[in-house]
């Protein structure tokens, strides 16, 4: 089983500023490797798939790279919207389909 | 507009049985590999099952293998999933999502978009 792990656990940003994360894999993903966005009480939501291919509809100001074991996720100005929790899930190697334990982006 | 609508949750003595439907539109159902995926309340995703958009293969997590069953209809565009052998450790808010596409008989792509809104299964006594 591939084991994700991000980075860190929780994130402190003021809004306007920029946030990175990161999430590691235990083994090579390639770039087969998506970002999630949750928030409270809300289903998540697909950001990135492909490490660094936009989903239909997220903005400019998300963005994805990496590939093999580190990735990283950067939003370039946080909006108040912005902050939620965040995970990584690989698809290279599966079942099982694994998700990194989550970055918790807060306000600073 | 895609649309997937779980339904079936509720509490359930440990040892006891649940089925939970995902109703989905807006999309070729029979295309896409579909999951589930579930949340414990204040914990992390764990992927549960899944199964190709034929519904010829089947995968399961480790967790959860020989006590759940993953199927689907295409032609009701109906998801499924039997949850029997209940336990404490299984209550959490259960999510369908559509997965992959098969390609050359593996499910490629397999990343989750969109998610259902959540059915919350609760396992006690």
């Amino acid at each position: 089983e591939i084991v994700m792990t991000q980075s860190p656990a929780t994130l402190s940003v003021s809004p306007g500023e920029r946030a990175t994360l990161s999430c590691r894999a235990s083994q090579s993903v390639s770039n087969d490797l998506a970002w999630y966005q949750q928030k409270p009480g809300q289903a998540p939501r697909l950001l990135i798939y492909d490490a660094s291919t936009r989903a239909t509809g997220i903005p400019a100001r998300f963005s994805g790279s990496g590939s093999g074991t580190e990735f990283t996720l950067t939003i370039s100005s946080l909006q108040s919207e912005d902050f939620a929790v965040y995970y990584c899930q690989q698809y290279n190697n599966w079942p099982p389909v694994t998700f990194g334990q989550g970055t918790k982006l807060e306000i600073k | 507009e895609v649309q997937l609508l779980e339904s079936g949750g509720g509490l359930v003595q440990p040892g006891g049985s649940l089925r939970l439907s995902c109703a989905a539109s807006g999309f070729t159902f029979s295309s896409y590999a579909m999951s589930w995926v579930r949340q414990a309340a204040g914990k992390g995703l764990e992927w549960v099952s899944a199964i190709s958009a034929s519904g010829g293969s089947t995968y399961y997590a480790d967790s959860v293998k020989g006590r759940f069953t993953i199927s689907r209809d295409n032609s009701k565009n109906t998801l499924s999933l039997q949850m029997n052998s209940l336990r404490a450790e299984d209550t959490a808010v259960y999510y369908c999502a559509k997965g992959g596409i098969t390609v050359a008989g593996s499910i490629k792509n397999n990343w989750f978009d969109p998610w259902g809104q959540g059915t919350l299964v609760t396992v006690s006594s």
